[in-house]
């Protein structure tokens, strides 16, 4: 079955450390991987995306992640996390042969501490 | 651009009432989806429309129907609502194209809540 896993639920660091994200996916064909993110009582904002090329991805407020195919896995990354990056981290996979496909991960809550 | 725009924000039901919510885009957007969203499971896809005047099953359909009502709007309607179907449902839609990679983009979200 094809599935989207975040292991962490939670992911807490300080402000001006680096954080990470996890994504690891199980979806055939070379899906298209994204991240979004959710604020309180807001809908999804996207991030950034993976097509293809380049491993790293560079997106929106700093974030970027990084593309492993041999480990199907798309972490989230920041060199230096900020407060106001607290909120929910999705991870999304669309499955090339079906555009209408996309699975989401069950979304890490990030929290950053001054 | 208002973008993809939901309505209401908040509804509470009692079982077996029914409702629609509302969603709009004004992005010339082919597709558009309906997803809820519940605690721990991410967001599942309910139903989506490919296009205007198709409309497919996604992954929890039981117990709503669409109805794709021009390019811009694409409703989803309760018949009886149930207690399982408190959740918060979001509306997306996706630029047209062949090569799939675009992103989506998601309305504010309707909060229901069936008691």
């Amino acid at each position: 079955a094809q599935s989207v896993a975040q292991p962490e639920d939670q992911v807490n660091v300080a402000e001006g450390n680096p954080l990470t994200v996890k994504c690891t996916y199980s979806v055939s064909g070379n899906p298209y991987l994204f991240w979004y993110v959710q604020y309180p009582n807001r809908g999804l904002q996207f991030l950034l995306k993976y097509i293809t090329g380049d491993n790293l991805v560079k997106g929106s407020y700093g974030f970027e992640a990084e593309f492993n195919k041999s480990q199907t896995s798309f972490h989230l990354k920041k060199p230096s996390a900020l407060v106001s990056d607290s909120a929910l981290y999705f991870c999304a996979v669309r499955d090339r042969r079906n555009f209408n496909k996309f699975y989401f991960g069950s979304g890490t809550k990030l929290n950053v501490k001054p | 651009n208002a973008g993809v725009t939901q309505t209401p924000k908040f509804q509470v039901l009692k079982t077996g009432q029914s409702m629609t919510l509302q969603c709009a885009q004004d992005m010339n957007h082919n597709s558009m989806y309906w997803y809820r969203q519940d605690p721990g499971m991410g967001l599942r896809l309910i139903y989506y429309s490919a296009s205007e005047g198709t409309t497919d099953k996604g992954e929890v359909p039981n117990g709503y129907n669409v109805s794709r009502l021009n390019k811009r709007e694409f409703s989803l309607r309760l018949e009886s609502a149930a207690p399982s179907q408190t959740s918060v449902y979001f509306c997306a839609s996706n630029p047209p194209g062949t090569s799939g990679a675009y992103e989506q983009y998601f309305g504010p979200g309707t909060r229901l809540t069936v008691t």
